[in-house]
This record gives structure tokens, sequence and C-alpha cells, in this order.
């Protein structure tokens, strides 16, 4: 099975912050990397897909990076509505999600 | 628009079996690979496996083989999980997600869920 991690898994940041997440598999995944932000109570929502693709209809402050086994989600300007857990999946050999990284309100 | 309404809760006992429905409409609801996720309180997402609702054809994570069941009738739309053997362990919300690529352009996303049905079990 291929095994997702995630640094941090925690950040407090500030609205207007530049905020990077890294996930890594535990071998290689090609780009088949997607990310999704999820609030409390709700389903998550993807952002991007194919470790770099925007989803239809999110914002362009999120964008992703990366291929093989190193991948990173940034946010270029932190908004309120950020405020979340974020999870990468690998979709390359089954479905598996990361541990997921909190963003909190510093 | 898409939509994925699933059944409301359920409480159950450990050895009971429990049955999730998710109700999909503004779609074709045979044109997309279907797939199930848990999440267990305070916990991330888990994968529990998919299935096609075209040919009924399913894969099921290594962790559940032999406890799960993935169905489907293709005349109101509907795709079904049966969990069976609960334990306490099982307490989570159930998901549906609709898969939103064939792998084209690295596309295998979720790109539409359901609300999620919690499930609990206890004693």
């Amino acid at each position: 099975d291929i095994q997702m991690t995630q640094s941090p898994s925690s950040l407090s940041a500030s609205v207007g912050d530049r905020v990077t997440i890294t996930c890594r598999a535990s071998e290689n995944i090609r780009r088949y990397l997607n990310w999704y932000q999820q609030k409390s109570g709700k389903a998550p929502k993807v952002l991007i897909y194919g470790a770099s693709s925007l989803q239809s209809g999110v914002p362009s402050r999120f964008s992703g990076s990366g291929s093989g086994t190193d991948f990173t989600l940034t946010i270029s300007s932190l908004q309120p509505e950020d405020f979340a857990t974020y999870y990468c999946q690998q979709s390359y050999q089954g479905f598996t999600f990361g541990p997921g990284t909190r963003v909190d309100i510093k | 628009q898409v939509q994925m309404v699933q059944s409301g809760a359920e409480v159950k006992r450990p050895g009971a079996s429990v049955k999730v429905s998710c109700k999909t409409s503004g779609y074709i609801f045979t044109d997309y690979h279907l797939h199930w996720v848990r999440q267990a309180p305070g916990q991330g997402p888990e994968w529990m496996g998919w299935m096609n609702p075209n040919t009924g054809g399913t894969d099921y994570a290594l962790d559940f083989q032999g406890r799960v069941t993935m169905t489907r009738d293709t005349s109101i739309r509907t795709a079904y999980l049966e969990l069976s053997r609960l334990t306490p362990d099982d307490t989570a919300v159930y998901y549906c997600a609709r898969q939103g690529g064939s792998g084209s352009n690295y596309k295998m996303d979720f790109d539409f869920w359901g609300q999620g049905s919690l499930v609990t079990v206890s004693s």
C-alpha cells in the first residue's frame, strides 16, 4: 500500500500570509496527487487534481506543484475562509489520504 | 446541478450490519465511478472502495475486504454501501463521492460528495 505523510500537522497563520503544506508519498505516484480542503462538519472539497491543476471554481491563490514522491500546496495570500484542514490524496494505486494539516488563526 | 443525498444517521449494536444509501442527480449515473470514504471522529478520511455503476464492478480497499459490499440500483440512480460485523471502531461519518475523471491528465479526484451519514456503533 502507498502511504502518505504531510507536514506540518498544524500551523498558525495570519490573513495575508503565504502558506505552504508538504505531502510525501511512500513511492512514485507520478502526478496522481489531489488536494482537498475540509471545514468542520462538511465533506472535503477538491482544490487541486493532478498535482497542479486547479479545480473549476477554486480561487487562484491556491496552487500545487510536485511529481514523483514530493508535493506542495501553496496558498499565496491566506483569506479568512481558508482556515480549515487540508488533505492530500494519491490516486495512483487505490486512493490513500494523508493525515491532514490544520490551518488556524494566529 | 450534481447532487448526492445520503441516508440518515444510524445507531447499531456491535456485530450488526449497516446499509447506507447515496441518491444521485444532475449527471449520468452510469458515467462516473462512485467511491465510499469514511471519517472517524477527529481522524482523516479513509478510502473504502469504489464501484462502477455501469457494470456493477467493484474494488474494495484491503482493510474492508470480506466485510463491505457496494451495490447500485440504476433505475433510481442510487448507490449503496453495506458494512457487516460492525465494531465500535466503525463509528464514523460515511461519505459517497463521485470520481471526477478516468486518469486523463492525471484527473482522478473526488469532485462531488454526499453530505455524509453518521454511523454509531455502541452496545
